[in-house]
């Protein structure tokens, strides 16, 4: 299977503040590499796709970078909506596997 | 604008079968591909397996071989079955649409969800 490492697995920032999050594959997989954002009792949602498309209706303070191993999310002004865990994912080979998430906390 | 919905029993005997239904109101089952996914309490999200519109399936293989997921076209739903459950099988259950673009697969649209507990 391919590991998906998340750093940090959380962090605690305010609003307006610009936050990073790093994922590392196990392996190379090119840019087969997705980013969700998930609040508790809901669905997760999908931001980010092939490591660096933004998903229709996304607001673009969201972006993904990397390919290879490297990936990288970054929210450039965080809101109040955005306090939830963020999971990258990576479809290069089954099993599909998914970071531990990074949660993002005031 | 393709909606999923999931249902089923919330609570499930050891050693017997997790039954799942995902409804698709929207849009044709037959336009996309179809996904489970799980996460257990205080655990992250895994992916449980998929079928694609041809019928063929791919399942996660920590789930040793427990694992079927099938379709009813007539119907706009999908399912998932899941054998011999343990304790370790209870988690929140989503059904996703996959959503390929250049090749590179992703889980575009999620049900809200719904909670199975593996208890006697």
């Amino acid at each position: 299977d391919i590991q998906l490492t998340q750093s940090p697995t959380s962090l605690s920032a305010s609003v307006g503040d610009r936050v990073t999050i790093t994922c590392r594959a196990g392996q190379t997989i090119s840019t087969y590499l997705n980013w969700y954002q998930h609040k508790p009792g809901t669905a997760p949602k999908l931001l980010i796709y092939a490591a660096s498309s933004l998903q229709s209706g996304v607001p673009s303070r969201f972006s993904g970078s990397g390919s290879g191993t490297d990936f990288t999310l970054t929210i450039r002004s965080l809101q109040p909506e955005d306090f939830a865990t963020y999971y990258c994912q990576q479809s290069y080979r089954t099993p599909w596997t998914f970071g531990q998430g990074t949660k993002v906390e005031i | 604008h393709v909606q999923l919905q999931e249902s089923g029993p919330g609570l499930v005997k050891p050693s017997e079968t997790l039954s799942l239904t995902c409804t698709v109101s929207g849009g044709s089952i037959r336009s996309y591909y179809w996904s489970w996914i799980r996460q257990p309490a205080g655990k992250g999200l895994e992916w449980v397996g998929h079928i694609f519109t041809s019928g063929s399936t791919e399942y996660n293989p920590s789930l040793e071989g427990r694992v079927t997921v099938s379709l009813d076209t007539p119907k706009n739903q999908f399912y998932l079955n899941l054998g011999s459950v343990t304790a370790a099988d209870t988690a929140v259950y989503y059904c996703a649409t996959i959503f390929v673009t250049t090749g590179k697969p992703s889980f575009d649209i999620w049900g809200p969800g719904t909670v199975v507990t593996v208890s006697s």
